[in-house]
């Protein structure tokens, strides 16, 4: 059985900062993804992750994957107030089924 | 309507209520979700479709049932719930087999539900 973890769970910045978010997982897998969500609202993909060594950025997030330490990082540079929500990890199992990490709460403060 | 939408938002029903949450894609996808948030838990899958065929069905409890007459629609029937069964409950679609290195699951805004 596939076991996601984050890490941490919650995480409270301070603007200007840098930080990473980690997400482990127990077995191979050929897909992860990053979603948002803020409060009260759905989740938004971020990026999604295929290969080993595979580095996405989007503004001041960047996702990478190393399939062989089965990790994922979700790296914030700079943080400002806009990027506070809740990052979810999730990797596909097999087919089309997603396990997800429990969440990371980020705050950012100014 | 673009995206995933779903109806009602918001549903408070009573234990021996029948309701239904129903959801709907505007994306021309073949696969939809339904994914249970609750406050202690992780997001959890509960059923999958592809091509109107249920391929997954994630040990949930049979006071949910689900219904998916078509690629484009999708429904969470509930009878007898308790209150533990109290979450938001998400709806997703998305192309299987993923025709790009970008598709991905797309979610909607999810119906909150009170089991009072």
């Amino acid at each position: 059985e596939l076991k996601v973890e984050q890490n941490p769970l919650f995480l409270s910045m301070q603007e200007g900062k840098n930080y990473t978010i980690y997400c482990n997982y127990s077995t191979t897998s050929d897909r992860l993804y990053w979603y948002r969500q803020d409060p009260g609202k759905s989740l938004e993909s971020l990026f999604v992750l295929l290969s080993n060594g595979a580095v996405k950025q989007e503004g001041r997030l960047m996702a990478s994957l190393d399939t062989k330490a089965r990790l994922s990082t979700l790296h914030i540079t700079a943080a400002v107030h806009d990027l506070s929500a809740t990052y979810f990890c999730a990797v596909d199992e097999y087919g089309n089924k997603l396990v997800f990490g429990a969440g990371t709460i980020l705050r950012v403060k100014s | 309507e673009t995206g995933v939408t779903q109806t009602p938002r918001h549903l408070v029903m009573g234990m021996t209520n029948k309701k239904s949450l129903k959801c709907e894609q505007h994306l021309g996808h073949n696969a939809m979700y339904w994914y249970k948030q609750s406050a202690k838990k992780p997001l959890e899958l509960m059923f999958v479709y592809n091509f109107k065929e249920q391929t997954e069905n994630n040990s949930v409890p049979s006071r949910f049932s689900p219904e998916c007459p078509n690629s484009s629609h999708l429904f969470l029937h509930l009878h007898t719930l308790q209150p533990e069964d109290s979450a938001l409950y998400l709806c997703a679609s998305s192309q299987e087999p993923p025709g790009s290195s970008t598709d991905t699951q797309y979610f909607g805004p999810g119906t909150r539900l009170t089991v009072l």
